[in-house]
């Protein structure tokens, strides 16, 4: 079974808040990821991360920004929420390039 | 640009009727293709990895093929609980090993 957590599972915020999303894993995983999904379409990848101090964007363009101090953390900010940025966001860990990656169970974020 | 299409985008099947759904890719350098399936409101859930042309992987009623172009999950006499969503995602070393994934098969098994 995965080990890997986000919180909050579900938050509603007002336009122009600063908000941190968290997901930690336990499995000591080196890469990981963050996807935006919104209902019923596919996952769009925002950022990824080699490992500690490493951090990529990824192939949908976003507002957020994300850090890799810690091998287990890997949270996901936005400066100042707007109502485009609803949606909800996945984590999801793997040990090595080409090996399976184990997602959390999202946070849903509104914007109002 | 690497690309991951799926099809069909929704599946009815009755239940016992077997189908396949299809996860065509376009990538240099394949480190690994992947399945998974997602129920509403939840984190996608790890099901398979092929890794070269002509592996296959099975669980239960699901069974993974892949070849050089594509790769083809088959749903062998499916129940009303393999309904979900099914998505496929690839990593490449020449995509600078981003995981990206299609847009998935919705499929509904009808008891």
């Amino acid at each position: 079974e995965a080990d890997i957590y986000q919180t909050p599972r579900y938050l509603v915020i007002g336009t122009g808040k600063k908000i941190t999303l968290e997901c930690s894993q336990t499995m000591g995983h080196d890469k990981m990821y963050w996807y935006q999904q919104d209902p019923g379409m596919e996952l769009h990848l925002i950022h990824y991360s080699y490992g500690v101090n490493s951090t990529e964007k990824g192939d949908l363009s976003s507002e957020s920004t994300v850090s890799r101090i810690r091998t287990e953390h890997f949270p996901l900010t936005l400066e100042s929420a707007r109502p485009s940025h609803t949606s909800q966001y996945l984590c999801a860990s793997s040990e090595y390039w080409g090996t399976e990656a184990f997602f959390g169970q999202g946070t849903r974020l509104t914007v109002v | 640009e690497d690309q991951v299409t799926q099809s069909p985008e929704a599946l009815r099947l009755q239940e016992g009727e077997s189908s396949s759904l299809n996860c065509s890719y376009t990538v240099s350098g394949l480190r690994g293709l992947f399945w998974y399936r997602q129920d509403p409101g939840k984190g996608p859930e790890f099901l398979f990895t092929l890794y070269s042309a002509g592996e296959e992987k099975e669980k239960e009623r699901l069974k993974a093929t892949l070849t050089k172009k594509e790769s083809f999950l088959h749903i062998t006499a499916p129940k009303p609980e393999d309904s979900a969503t099914y998505l496929c995602a690839v990593q490449a070393e020449a995509a600078g090993n981003k995981l990206t994934f299609g847009g998935g098969t919705r499929v509904l098994v009808k008891p």
